[in-house]
C-alpha cells in the first residue's frame, strides 16, 4: 500500500473553474501536511501548509484536512492557464517527509 | 529571498566516473535532504542530514554517499556513476520538523 495516494490525473478543467486535487495518506499520526505544485522541468514550490483539521485559505488555494478520514484536499478557485503543472502532496511525520505521484492539472484557456 | 542552490543545472557524465552534486543554502537549516525524481517514480529519498556531520540513509542509499563538512552545505556524491542514475536530483532543506521543504532548482543528470 503506497504511504500517499493521489490520482495523478491529468486533471483537465476549463478556465474560471474550480480545481480539486486529492490525496490520502496512510500514516495515522502525521503532523503536517503539503502541497506542491511542479512546472515541466522545474522543482517542487511549496504552495500550502496545513496542519490541524479543516480549511486553510490563502487567495485562490484552500487546503482541507480530515485526519479522521485520513484525507487532505487542494482546491484551486478561478483556475487559470499559469496553473497547469503537477500537484505534489506530501505528509510529515517527524523528520519523515512521504510526496505523493504527483497529480497533473491541465487549465483549459 | 531565500535560496537553496544546487550547483549545477545539467550535467552528463561518463559511466564509472565520480560524481559530485552540491547545494548549498543560506537559511541557517538544521535539515538537508537529497532526493531523486524519475518519472512514474515520484520523489525518492537518497539521504539527510539532521546537522554538520550527521547523515541518515533514506528509501535508496545504494551507490550514493553524502557529505556535510559545513551547516550550510550538502553534497551527494556518486561513487561510480551508472545509467540507472540518470535522473533528476533535487536538494531541499527545513529549519524545523514541521515545517515544509525548500527545493533547490534541481540538477538533470545523464550518465552515458
Amino acid at each position: 500500500q503506497k504511504e500517499v495516494e493521489q490520482n495523478s490525473g491529468p486533471l483537465s478543467v476549463p478556465e474560471g473553474a474550480i480545481a480539486s486535487l486529492n490525496c490520502t495518506y496512510s500514516d495515522r499520526v502525521s503532523q503536517s501536511f503539503f502541497w506542491y505544485r511542479q512546472y515541466s522541468g522545474k522543482s517542487p514550490e511549496l504552495i500550502m501548509s496545513i496542519y490541524s483539521n479543516g480549511d486553510k485559505e490563502d487567495g485562490r488555494f484552500t487546503a482541507q484536512l480530515n485526519k479522521a478520514s485520513q484525507y487532505v484536499s487542494l482546491l484551486i478557485r478561478d483556475s487559470q492557464p499559469s496553473d497547469s503543472a503537477t500537484y505534489l502532496c506530501a505528509v510529515n511525520n517527524n523528520n519523515d517527509m512521504r510526496f505523493g505521484a504527483g497529480t497533473r492539472l491541465t487549465v483549459k484557456p | 529571498d531565500v535560496k537553496v542552490t544546487q550547483s549545477s543545472r545539467y550535467l552528463v557524465k561518463r559511466t564509472g566516473e565520480k560524481v559530485f552534486l552540491e547545494c548549498v543554502q543560506d537559511m541557517d537549516h538544521e535539515n538537508m535532504f537529497w532526493y531523486r525524481q524519475d518519472p512514474g517514480l515520484g520523489l525518492r529519498l537518497i539521504y539527510f542530514s539532521y546537522d554538520v556531520k550527521m547523515k541518515e540513509k533514506g528509501d535508496i542509499p545504494e551507490g550514493y554517499s553524502v557529505s556535510r563538512e559545513k551547516k550550510e552545505r550538502f553534497s551527494l556524491i556518486l561513487e561510480s556513476a551508472s545509467t540507472n542514475q540518470t535522473s533528476m536530483y533535487l536538494c531541499a532543506s527545513k529549519q524545523d520538523l514541521v515545517y515544509g521543504y525548500t527545493f533547490g532548482s534541481g540538477t538533470r543528470l545523464t550518465v552515458v
